[in-house]
């Protein structure tokens, strides 16, 4: 069962606009919220989280936006540069029968910024 | 120590053949984890040592899937009698203080 849930696979956004990334979740117990960008043969590398008590995290030209009566959340990259057309990950940490202190996460939206 | 190391980087194999992979973790993180992604998927957890104990296992960990973490350094993921369906990239990451994950860049495992 999904937890974690991206519904949109792929991005396209003009650079020096804006780019929103959604994801939604469906355990009311997730504590931690993270997002990861992800290069092909690459790991996924570290962006920018926030704590389900919350519901704004800035860095830079990412920020991360948490409703946590929506199970929502999202990231907003702004102004959107060609080098940061990747994959991003959504991911969730927090209570799982299955894997305890673990990440779940979404399926990914690949993002392409065009010049 | 500058990240998470994991090796090999590549590694292809004939089905039923046995393979190692290794972790390096950061030195001073003591959780780690094994993940599996496949094209079109977000990585899966596998299983999760607290220093050198093994505390959670996947239902996806199975029987042919074992892991180890001797002193609670470096861990090492093992798959036997290989399978097609094991082709993918295993990840593993280090969890340090204030959820600081960080993964390696993973070994892609293909299956022939």
């Amino acid at each position: 069962d999904q937890q974690v849930k991206q519904n949109s696979p792929s991005l396209s956004v003009q650079e020096g606009r804006i780019s929103i990334l959604n994801c939604d979740y469906t355990n009311s117990m997730f504590d931690y919220f993270l997002w990861y960008k992800k290069y092909p043969a690459e790991g996924p590398t570290f962006l920018i989280s926030i704590s389900s008590i919350k519901d704004k995290n800035e860095d830079g030209r990412f920020t991360v936006f948490l409703n946590k009566s929506a199970k929502h959340l999202s990231l907003h990259i702004v102004p959107s540069q060609p080098g940061d057309s990747a994959v991003y990950f959504c991911a969730a940490r927090g209570p799982n029968s299955n894997s305890g202190y673990a990440l779940n996460f979404g399926k990914g939206t690949s993002l392409l910024v065009t010049p | 120590d500058t990240g998470v190391s994991q090796n090999p980087r590549h590694k292809i194999t004939k089905r039923g053949q046995n393979v190692t992979f290794r972790c390096d973790p950061i030195s001073e993180h003591n959780r780690l984890y094994w993940y599996r992604q496949t094209l079109g998927q977000g990585p899966e957890f596998l299983t999760y040592f607290q220093n050198e104990a093994q505390l959670e296992k996947s239902r996806l960990l199975s029987d042919r899937f074992s892991a180890e973490r001797p002193k609670g350094s470096f861990s090492t993921l093992e798959i036997q009698r290989t399978e097609q369906g094991d082709s993918a990239m295993y990840l593993c990451a280090s969890e340090g203080p204030n959820y600081g994950y960080t993964f390696g860049s993973g070994t892609r495992l293909t299956v022939v």
